[in-house]
């Protein structure tokens, strides 16, 4: 079946560094949506980032992501960490034209902005 | 604009006792619903979905049950409460393009 790897459980950071949180996947769809959603400390998760193009750059709140469907991958990316980013950030795919367009989120990366 | 409210915010229940998760959503007409639940520590697993009033369909079994009573209610219930159901529990609908939006989730301590 189809599945999401985030690697790491959790990245650490200085403010002010780049950050990346990674992320591949493997698929048996050919038409497949992605996402990066982000969840704070005892909230719901939120979509960041959406992206359904391959090798198109997608950004939203200084974050970017970019898929590469050759490489099976769609890794998070910034720039310059703000300890505002501090929060557990989940890869998803979602299968494309099967029941109920199910959403398979990866474990979760947390990742930790520290001064 | 959208809104999806769920209820309770958290409880307390103990084993063996039934359990009623309730999830409202208003502006959007015939809205795909899903439950999701997130272990402590770990994923978020989509448990159903319901794409219209009174269908509702199983992803993962785990002695739960959903209902969608009506357009924009969907309800998620046990008869009886095991441990390993502790978590926090999602409604989420589904917007054009696949992205799901969550509401503000139930939190769930079985003693």
């Amino acid at each position: 079946g189809d599945s999401v790897t985030q690697a790491e459980g959790l990245v650490t950071v200085t403010e002010g560094l780049p950050v990346k949180l990674n992320c591949t996947y493997q698929t048996t769809y050919l038409t497949i949506a992605f996402f990066w959603y982000v969840q704070y400390l005892n909230e719901a998760p939120q979509v960041l980032l959406k992206s359904s193009t391959d090798n198109k750059r997608t950004e939203h709140q200084g974050f970017h992501a970019t898929l590469h469907k050759s490489s099976s991958s769609f890794h998070l990316q910034k720039s310059s960490a703000q300890l505002s980013d501090s929060a557990l950030y989940y890869c998803a795919l979602s299968e494309d034209g099967s029941s109920g367009n199910k959403l398979i989120f990866g474990i979760g990366t947390l990742l930790s902005v520290k001064p | 604009a959208q809104t999806i409210h769920q209820w309770p915010v958290a409880e307390i229940k103990a084993v063996g006792s039934p359990l009623s998760l309730g999830c409202t959503i208003k502006g959007k007409s015939s809205p795909n619903l899903y439950w999701y639940w997130q272990a402590t520590g770990g994923t978020l697993q989509q448990l159903f979905y319901s794409i219209t009033v009174g269908q509702v369909e199983s992803v993962v079994q785990l002695n739960l049950s959903a209902s969608r009573p009506k357009d924009d209610q969907f309800i998620l219930s046990t008869e009886k409460l095991l441990l390993s159901h502790s978590g926090f529990y999602l409604c989420a609908w589904r917007v054009s393009g696949n992205t799901l939006y969550f509401g503000e989730g139930s939190r769930l301590i079985v003693v």
